[in-house]
């Protein structure tokens, strides 16, 4: 079954406990990217990668580090969490360019608490 | 900079209707539009996508249009089911060389049986 899976799906944790949520994908896509989703706010995008070793920031990157070291994976890392990092993430992949297919497949979300 | 708007933000309507969810963007410099359901603790399931040069997309009991020189999109939903009841997002995905998909915030629709 072609999935987007995340782990921890719920995470508690305390201020500056560094932690890592990871992606995984396994439908050979290129592009995989991370969004916040927070209420009243919508889905923002932290970062997201093209292909394998290119990524790039989207539109809240602060706090946040990816790494795309295998296509199938793309982890998102919290090196200090802080309370404002408390929110609904999701990771996305895509076929291929984006601009030309442009379908996004969603993993189920991670939520995180940080106190 | 790019604006999604979604009106009503939240919507309830009796089992067997046919309803309408709105959504609007500010430019219409776009590659495409895709349109989402989200159910409470699960993540976002693709519902259409409709590429900038089409100008309908159909799947089952949904329909959504495209007219992107006025901005807008609509999702159509025909004999509302209980089932369907959901948070519908729109995002659309700019041409401006980002890549990313912008979203508007959902409506939150619920089907009374």
């Amino acid at each position: 079954e072609a999935q987007v899976t995340q782990n921890p799906r719920y995470l508690i944790t305390v201020t500056g406990k560094k932690l890592t949520v990871t992606c995984s994908q396994n439908m050979n896509h290129e592009y995989m990217s991370w969004y916040r989703q927070d209420p009243g706010l919508g889905l923002r995008q932290i970062y997201y990668s093209m292909n394998v070793e290119v990524t790039d920031k989207g539109d809240v990157p602060e706090g946040y580090k990816v790494s795309r070291k295998e296509k199938r994976n793309f982890p998102l890392i919290l090196e200090s969490p802080s309370p404002n990092q408390t929110s609904l993430y999701f990771c996305a992949s895509s076929s291929g360019q984006v601009r030309w297919t442009g379908e996004l497949f969603f993993g189920e979300g991670s939520r995180l608490t940080v106190l | 900079k790019q604006e999604v708007t979604q009106i009503p933000a939240a919507l309830s309507v009796p089992e067997g209707e046919n309803l309408v969810l709105n959504c609007s963007f500010t430019d219409s410099a776009i590659y495409n539009l895709q349109w989402f359901r989200q159910d409470p603790g699960k993540g976002l399931t693709s519902l259409l996508l409709i590429q900038s040069s089409q100008r309908e997309q159909t799947s089952g009991r949904l329909n959504a249009s495209l007219d992107k020189s006025s901005g807008r999109s609509t999702l159509y939903i025909a004999a509302s089911q209980p089932g369907d009841s959901a948070t519908y997002l729109c995002a659309v995905r700019p041409n401006s060389g980002t890549y990313k998909y912008i979203f508007g915030t959902g409506t939150r629709l619920k089907v009374l049986a």
